[in-house]
C-alpha cells in the first residue's frame, strides 16, 4: 500500500540556516504530493503541493520537487526564520489497496529555529 | 471568510461517556474527513464522507461513529468503546475525493478525566 517516510526529528537550526527535510514515498500509480505545516496548538495548513513528476511546489520561500525516479519530495528553504518553527508533514494522495482514494501522512518532523 | 470550524477546542470525557466533536465547513466541499493525531505520530484516518448521507470507515474506525446529514456538517462521536480516546482530533474537507487538497480545521483536544 501507500506509505510516506519522513526524516525523523526534532530538527534544530539557527536562524538563516539552510533547511532540508527529507521525504520519500511508496505508491502505486501517480500520486499527488503535499507538504503541510502545523503550528503549535493548531490544525494543519497546506504549505505546497505537486501533482506530477518534475513539478516544483513553492510557497513562503519553501520548495519541493516531485522526483519520480527517486520517489522523493524533499522540503527545502534557503534561509529559515524563527517563525518557521512548527511540525512539517509530508503526504501523498492516491488510490489505496481497497480502491478508494485517501491521503497518507508521514509521521511529521518538528523544526525549531533558534535566534 | 470561508473555512472549517471545530468545537470545542478542549473536551473532557468521563469514563463510559460518549462525547461528540463538532465540525462545520462553509467551503461548499463535498468530502469531509476525521483524523486522529497522537504525539510523535502522523495523522490516522478515522472516517470520511464523500457525499451527504454516505460515509466510509478509515483505518481506525473502531470506537467512533459519524453522521453526514448536511453537506456542511460532519460530527464525530467518540463512544465508550474507544478505550484510548485521548488525542488531538482534526477535521478536514476537500472539493472532491482524496486526490484533492484537503483543508483542515483548528482541531479539538480530547482528554479523559
Amino acid at each position: 500500500g501507500n506509505s510516506v517516510t519522513q526524516m525523523e526529528g526534532p530538527v534544530t537550526l539557527s536562524e538563516e540556516a539552510f533547511l532540508t527535510i527529507n521525504c520519500t514515498y511508496t505508491a502505486t500509480g501517480y500520486p499527488s504530493l503535499f507538504w503541510y505545516v502545523q503550528y503549535p496548538g493548531e490544525g494543519l495548513q497546506l504549505l505546497l503541493k505537486a501533482t506530477k513528476a518534475d513539478d516544483k511546489g513553492s510557497n513562503k520561500g519553501f520548495e519541493a520537487t516531485y522526483r519520480k525516479e527517486t520517489t522523493s519530495f524533499h522540503l527545502e528553504k534557503g534561509s529559515v526564520q524563527v517563525s518557521d518553527s512548527a511540525v512539517y508533514f509530508c503526504a501523498l494522495s492516491g488510490v489505496s489497496n481497497f480502491g478508494n482514494e485517501k491521503l497518507t501522512f508521514g509521521t511529521g518532523t518538528r523544526l525549531t529555529i533558534i535566534p | 471568510d470561508g473555512g472549517i470550524t471545530q468545537s470545542p477546542k478542549y473536551l473532557f470525557r468521563k469514563e463510559g461517556q460518549n462525547v461528540t466533536l463538532s465540525c462545520e465547513q462553509n467551503l461548499n466541499h463535498d468530502a469531509m474527513y476525521w483524523y486522529r493525531q497522537d504525539p510523535g505520530q502522523g495523522l490516522r484516518l478515522i472516517y470520511y464522507s464523500q457525499i451527504v448521507n454516505d460515509f466510509q470507515k478509515g483505518d481506525i474506525a473502531e470506537g467512533y461513529s459519524v453522521s453526514r446529514e448536511k453537506k456542511e456538517s460532519f460530527p464525530l462521536t467518540v463512544t465508550s468503546a474507544q478505550k484510548n480516546p485521548t488525542a488531538f482530533y482534526l477535521c478536514a474537507s476537500s472539493i472532491g475525493s482524496g486526490l484533492e487538497t484537503q483543508y483542515f480545521g483548528p482541531g479539538t483536544r480530547l482528554l479523559v478525566l
